[in-house]
């Protein structure tokens, strides 16, 4: 079946860097582009950013300032989120999800990033 | 940009019918047919039930409908059930080549 799986996130220090996965399976990997989304605890869902089908374009969401970098990996059906200088603001579930048109239609799980001293 | 706006909580009894808001701008519903709808119960990811303003995915029951009229997009659940209770938000693709989510609106099932 379509699935989605995140994997990356952890405790690290203000000022530190994570690189997050996401690991596709059960659909034409490269046909499709992939989004990352968080929700801070307790808050809503926060776009952050997405990939196209074949990696050459990126998009952010802007709060990021040019911390944080997606990658797309077609040979190994995997999507990369690397996030540099955290801050406190950055603590959320980070959630990978599939690009259909302009909706997400396949979400994972999520991993949780916990920034703190 | 600026999150979209939806009520913060809708709530009515089993069987009735509830209609949630999503209101943009001219730089993303305004101009585009790309809103989005999201269930997303506590704990768990959230879920596709309405893509491109009405288009409802394989499995989602027709009591949930979209619409749009100029820059707000709505959400109706028609003969509400308990399971329905849930989180829901709206989304819209942007001028800016972004994506752009609204604040949640929280439904409870009376």
């Amino acid at each position: 079946q379509v699935q989605l799986v995140e994997s990356g996130g952890g405790v690290v220090q203000p000022g530190g860097s994570l690189r997050l996965s996401c690991a596709a399976s059960g659909f034409k990997f490269k046909n499709y582009g992939i989004h990352w989304v968080r929700q801070a605890p307790g808050k809503g869902l926060e776009w952050v950013a997405a990939v196209t089908h074949d990696a050459k374009n990126q998009y952010y969401a802007g709060f990021e300032k040019g911390r944080f970098t997606i990658s797309k990996d077609n040979s190994r059906n995997m999507v990369f989120l690397q996030m540099n200088a955290l801050t406190i603001g950055d603590t959320a579930t980070y959630y990978c999800a599939k690009w259909t048109w302009d909706a997400m239609d396949v979400w994972g799980r999520g991993t949780t990033v916990t920034v703190s001293s | 940009q600026s999150a979209l706006t939806q009520p913060p909580s809708v709530s009515g009894s089993p069987g009735q019918s509830v209609t949630i808001s999503c209101t943009g701008t001219g730089s993303d519903i305004g101009t585009y047919d790309r809103v989005s709808w999201y269930q997303q119960s506590p704990g768990t990811a959230p879920k596709l039930i309405i893509s491109e303003v009405y288009n409802r995915p394989s499995g989602v029951p027709d009591r949930f409908s979209g619409s749009k009229s100029g820059s707000t997009a709505s959400l109706t659940i028609s003969g509400l059930q308990a399971e329905d209770e849930a989180d829901y938000y709206c989304c819209s693709y942007t001028t800016s080549t972004t994506w752009v989510f609204g604040g949640g609106t929280k439904v409870t099932v009376l």
